[in-house]
């Protein structure tokens, strides 16, 4: 149980395209979604934190016009990067936390390259 | 920041059990340690987590110090597979929900 899945797994967009990744909580609802993002060699960064039918918290530094969170179900949150550019080539990774618990099980994270 | 220091790696050999420490000198009465980990480009994993008395399941131990200052992970008889960067985490459960990674350590299983 407690599975979170991602897609796509990989992508590659141009530089000033916009990038739509899914994170899908598979056997358990979740009222919480996160988004972290990890560079290479780094540990990872939390950039948002979304409710379901709410709007998304971004942690400091994040720009929530660049990075659109929707959360509009209990089971599926999109990260949408808009404009993207070569320096938001990253690994992007969400978790959820299970309906009225405390645990946060992760997705397996999405590799997006912008050449 | 992180609240956690660890050793940004450590070597195992396999079959033998792998000790990690991890030190959250600061950390208050109402936050668990938490274990993750993360195997190569990989979404992190959840190993164990607790909050003053030591715990195990079936992955791992974990070994938390009278005072709360520090904690070990320990993993029984390492295998191949264990080669991750696990991270130590403190979090207050009943309060923000965020965890903070740190840098973690590399833990390398050799044959």
């Amino acid at each position: 149980g407690a599975v979170v899945s991602q897609h796509p797994s990989r992508v590659i967009c141009k530089s000033g395209t916009s990038v739509k990744i899914e994170c899908r909580s598979l056997d358990f609802q979740a009222t919480t979604m996160f988004w972290y993002r990890q560079f290479p060699k780094q540990s990872l960064m939390l950039m948002a934190t979304s409710n379901e039918g709410s709007k998304a918290t971004y942690e400091q530094g994040v720009e929530k016009d660049k990075f659109l969170i929707n959360h509009a179900s209990l089971t599926l949150s999109t990260l949408t990067v808009t404009s993207a550019h070569p320096e938001d080539s990253s690994f992007y990774i969400c978790s959820a936390r299970v309906q009225g618990g405390y645990e946060q099980y992760f997705g397996p994270g999405t590799r997006l390259t912008v050449t | 920041d992180a609240k956690t220091t660890q050793p940004p790696s450590m070597d195992c050999a396999e079959g033998r059990a792998a000790n990690l420490p991890c030190n959250h000198s600061t950390i208050s009465g109402n936050e668990y340690v938490y274990w993750y980990r993360q195997i190569h480009s990989q979404g992190p994993q959840y190993i164990i987590h607790g909050l003053k008395n030591n715990e195990t399941n079936e992955m791992a131990s974990l070994i938390i110090t009278e005072d709360r200052k520090s904690s070990t992970l320990i993993l029984p008889h390492a295998t191949l597979r264990d080669t991750a960067v696990y991270y130590c985490i403190v979090r207050d459960q009943g309060g923000s929900e965020k965890l903070v990674f740190g840098k973690g350590t590399k833990l390398t299983v050799n044959p």
